[in-house]
């Protein structure tokens, strides 16, 4: 069976340090792979998507960056975080060819500026 | 441009009553349509889908939901609310025209299942 691993589960980094998150799928090949942000406990934010090895695109233009340097692996980067940078931070997966196919989320890490 | 909207923020039941999350969409083309569950600090799960076929779709925890073409609706159902139902709710949306990698994601409703 499939399953996502995010890390770590909670963050606290000060303002203007940097921010590497991880996340990895098991047990499929060529995922969909997307970042995405939860302020709030509410809405969800898309912030990256990866249908590829090398192959990102961003929907929000700010301070973070996304990078998939294996098929099954996802990073989320910052060089010097905002305050505004704090939240809910989410990985998530899809069946490549499948559009009717729902994503599959990791457990999330809650990553807070000081 | 595609839309999803759950027009209550909360939406509290006693315990053994029936639920209702609703959820309304806009798109242009066929819509595939998702529930999705999130438990405090943890990531959203999948409970069910609408593709194509049958109007009411069954999922996991005894939830299902009815797509209503005409009233561009899919509302989350259940019979009988468990406290441990008490969640935040979230709709989805993809649209073929859209290609396949996007999903648009409701504001989430919370439910509140008293005891």
């Amino acid at each position: 069976s499939q399953t996502i691993h995010q890390w770590p589960a909670t963050l606290v980094q000060p303002v203007g340090s940097p921010l590497s998150l991880e996340c990895t799928v098991e047990g499929t090949s060529n995922p969909n792979l997307y970042w995405y942000r939860q302020a709030a406990g509410r809405g969800l934010q898309l912030l990256f998507y990866s249908v590829g090895i090398g192959q990102i695109s961003s929907e929000v233009p700010q301070n973070l960056s996304a990078s998939r340097p294996q098929d099954r692996q996802f990073i989320l980067s910052s060089k010097k975080l905002l305050l505004s940078d704090s939240g809910f931070y989410l990985c998530a997966w899809s069946v490549l060819s499948g559009s009717n196919q729902p994503q599959h989320f990791g457990d999330g890490t809650r990553l807070s500026i000081l | 441009a595609q839309s999803v909207a759950q027009p209550e923020d909360q939406v509290n039941v006693a315990e053994g009553n029936p639920l209702t999350v609703k959820c309304t969409y806009s798109v242009s083309g066929n819509p595939y349509l998702f529930w999705y569950v999130q438990y405090p600090n943890r990531g959203l799960q999948f409970l069910l889908k609408y593709i194509t076929g049958d109007n009411l779709v069954k999922g996991s925890y005894g939830f299902e939901a009815e797509f209503n073409k005409s009233q561009t609706s899919f509302h989350l159902k259940k019979p009988s609310a468990l406290v441990s139902d008490s969640a935040l709710y979230f709709c989805a949306v993809r649209a073929l025209n859209t290609g396949g990698f996007k999903t648009i994601f409701g504001a989430g409703t919370r439910l509140f299942v008293k005891a």
